[in-house]
């Protein structure tokens, strides 16, 4: 079967960092999608890990460990605009498809 | 570039008709198209993966007969829903990959409310 879980909702303030985690158990794993989406809108693409490590992309970085089941996304020097939802999706081996986590909520205040 | 379309982006209807939803890509060709939908304040959830030329694979839980799919092209696929009711009110969401990148590309969202 297919399990991914995410935290429902955070909360952060402007200019500080937050670290969104992950785990999985998925049957098959071909590599970790991270998307953010704003309400109402089609998420958007942040970042892609398939081997174990950190990969950064400016204020966001997200890192795996296979062996754990486990993804972070760490958003470095908050902004407002960065309250959204933020997703993380498992591709399924020998597929395509993306298996969505639960999502989670983040709330930058001021 | 990579970018992909929806339309309508939101429609009304009254219970019991048909909605078709479209998904365009616009700028390159997409092997494989992806239905999603996504009630309020939960994730998506896959609905089929649609390859262009053959039919729909449908998730565990989703009616074939009730959600129609079809891609009739390399840069179309459409998704109808017959005799809609109000439990099928969401978010449609699509996507598109082109077998060569790791990314799917998602289109913005078609909000469908059944009346």
């Amino acid at each position: 079967g297919q399990n991914i879980d995410q935290p429902t909702e955070m909360t952060a303030t402007e200019g500080a960092i937050v670290q969104i985690n992950c785990t999985y158990q998925t049957s098959g794993f071909n590599g970790l999608f991270w998307y953010q989406q704003h309400a109402g809108e089609a998420p958007t693409f942040l970042s892609y890990n398939v081997l174990d490590g950190l990969e950064e992309k400016g204020r966001f970085s997200s890192f795996l460990s296979r062996s754990k089941g486990y993804s972070y996304l760490l958003l470095k020097e908050l902004q407002m605009k960065d309250s959204a939802s933020y997703l993380c999706a498992v591709r399924v081996w020998g597929t395509d498809k993306l298996i969505f986590g639960t999502g989670t909520r983040l709330q930058v205040f001021p | 570039g990579a970018v992909v379309s929806q339309h309508p982006s939101w429609v009304i209807c009254k219970s019991g008709t048909s909605v078709k939803i479209e998904c365009r890509s616009l700028d390159f060709q997409a092997t494989t198209m992806f239905w999603y939908r996504q009630f309020p304040k939960q994730s998506l959830m896959l609905m089929a993966t649609s390859n262009e030329g053959s039919k729909a694979t449908y998730e565990q839980g989703v009616e074939k007969d009730k959600f129609l799919i079809n891609h009739a092209s390399l840069t179309l696929s459409t998704l109808t829903v017959t005799s809609a009711h109000p439990e099928d009110s969401s978010f449609y969401i699509c996507s598109a990959s082109t077998g060569d990148t790791n990314e799917q590309f998602f289109g913005p969202g078609t909000r469908l409310t059944v009346l």
